[in-house]
Parts: C-alpha cells; sequence; structure tokens
C-alpha cells in the first residue's frame, strides 16, 4: 500500500522567510502532484511533476521531484501572507488505485 | 471559459438514503476525477473517468459508483448512506487521462448524512 507522508503538518512562518515542505512516499513512482486549499474552499492544483529531477517554479513555489530518494519538496522563497494556505502532494502509484495524497501542510505566514 | 460547475453544492441526507452528484467539466476537457475530503481520512481518490470509462478507482466500497456521459459530464452515486459518507466531494476535470495535466476543480458538494 502506498504511504505519502508530508511534514510539517504545521508550520507558521514569519514574511520575507524561506522554508521548505517535504513529501515523502513509500513506493516507485515518477508523478507527483502539488495543490493548494483555501480554508472553506476546493483545491487548486500547483505542480505537475512527471520525472526525476523535474521542477517547477511559479512565483515565490519552486517544487522538485528525486524518485529515487522518492521525495519531493515545495519550497517557498521570501514568504507572503497570500501564500497562507493548506498545501497537499498527491503521489500516482501507477496501479489501479489511482492517487493517494499526504495530510496536507497547514501553512501560516505572519505579517 | 467556463470553470468546472458541481451540483448541489450542498445536500442534506438521511441514513439508508441514497445521493447522486454531477460534475460539469471544462469544455474540451475529457478526464474527470472525483475525491472525498473529510476531517479524519482527508483527502481520497474516488474514481478517475476518461471517455466514458473508468480508468481507477480509489479503495472505496461497492455503495460508491460513477459514470461518465458522452458530453464528459460525469456523476456519482453513493446508495445506502452512512453517517460517515458526510464529506466534501470535489470533482476535477483535465484534457487527457491519468492527471498528466493539469486538473482542475470544482467547487465541490458538501453532503452531510444524520
Amino acid at each position: 500500500e502506498l504511504k505519502v507522508e508530508q511534514n510539517p503538518l504545521f508550520l507558521s512562518m514569519q514574511e520575507g522567510k524561506n522554508y521548505t515542505i517535504y513529501c515523502n512516499y513509500s513506493t516507485t513512482s515518477d508523478r507527483l502532484y502539488w495543490y493548494r486549499q483555501d480554508p472553506g474552499k476546493s483545491l487548486e492544483s500547483l505542480f505537475v511533476l512527471l520525472s526525476n529531477g523535474a521542477v517547477k517554479q511559479e512565483g515565490r513555489l519552486m517544487a522538485s521531484l528525486d524518485t529515487k530518494a522518492r521525495l519531493s519538496t515545495l519550497h517557498i522563497t521570501a514568504a507572503v501572507h497570500d501564500l497562507s494556505a493548506t498545501y497537499f502532494c498527491a503521489v500516482d502509484g501507477g496501479g489501479a488505485d489511482g492517487l493517494t495524497f499526504g495530510k496536507g501542510t497547514h501553512l501560516i505566514i505572519q505579517p | 471559459k467556463a470553470g468546472v460547475t458541481q451540483t448541489p453544492r450542498y445536500l442534506i441526507k438521511t441514513r439508508g438514503q441514497q445521493v447522486t452528484l454531477s460534475c460539469s467539466p471544462i469544455s474540451g476537457h475529457r478526464s474527470v476525477s472525483w475525491y472525498q475530503q473529510t476531517p479524519g481520512q482527508g483527502l481520497q481518490f474516488l474514481f478517475e473517468y476518461f471517455s466514458e470509462t473508468q480508468r481507477n478507482k480509489g479503495n472505496f466500497p461497492g455503495r460508491f459508483s460513477g459514470r461518465q456521459f458522452s458530453n464528459s459530464r460525469s456523476e456519482m452515486n453513493v446508495s445506502t448512506l452512512e453517517l460517515g459518507d458526510s464529506a466534501l466531494y470535489l470533482c476535477a476535470s483535465s484534457r487527457g487521462q491519468g492527471w498528466q495535466e493539469t486538473q482542475y476543480f470544482g467547487p465541490g458538494t458538501r453532503l452531510l448524512v444524520l
């Protein structure tokens, strides 16, 4: 059974700082996804990572995938309050089970 | 371009009843995926449909079923509702199958089972 672990689960940080959210998974996969969810809202797709070494950037967010280490990172640069949200990673295990999600990282950015 | 729409947005049912939720994807998108979100279990994948065929199914009992129509609209049905089925049900559409492209999510249907 594929397991996806995110850490930290809760993160409070100040504006202007850098930080990284980690997503580890338990079986071989080269397909990993990052999503954002604002309180009471639906999900927004952030990044689709489809190969080892994939790196994608959008604004202050950058995601990377290391399939050998079974690890993806979501790096936040010079955080701003608008990035406060819950961030989820999800992995496609390649079987018929579809996507497996992490528990989410609840990020609060203080002015 | 219209986004993904889901109906109804809110629903209250009682145990033992059944419910049908609807999802209209973005025009031109042929893949629809469904997800359940609860405080206890988090986000869980339900099904993926592409061109009217179920491509993937999550680990849910047979009470959960779905289908996709020729216009790519999708429905999911939950029979014999249980209290634990109370959740936010999200659908997402994308152009291709297998989540290789960006998914666009609807606002969700919030189901409460009493």
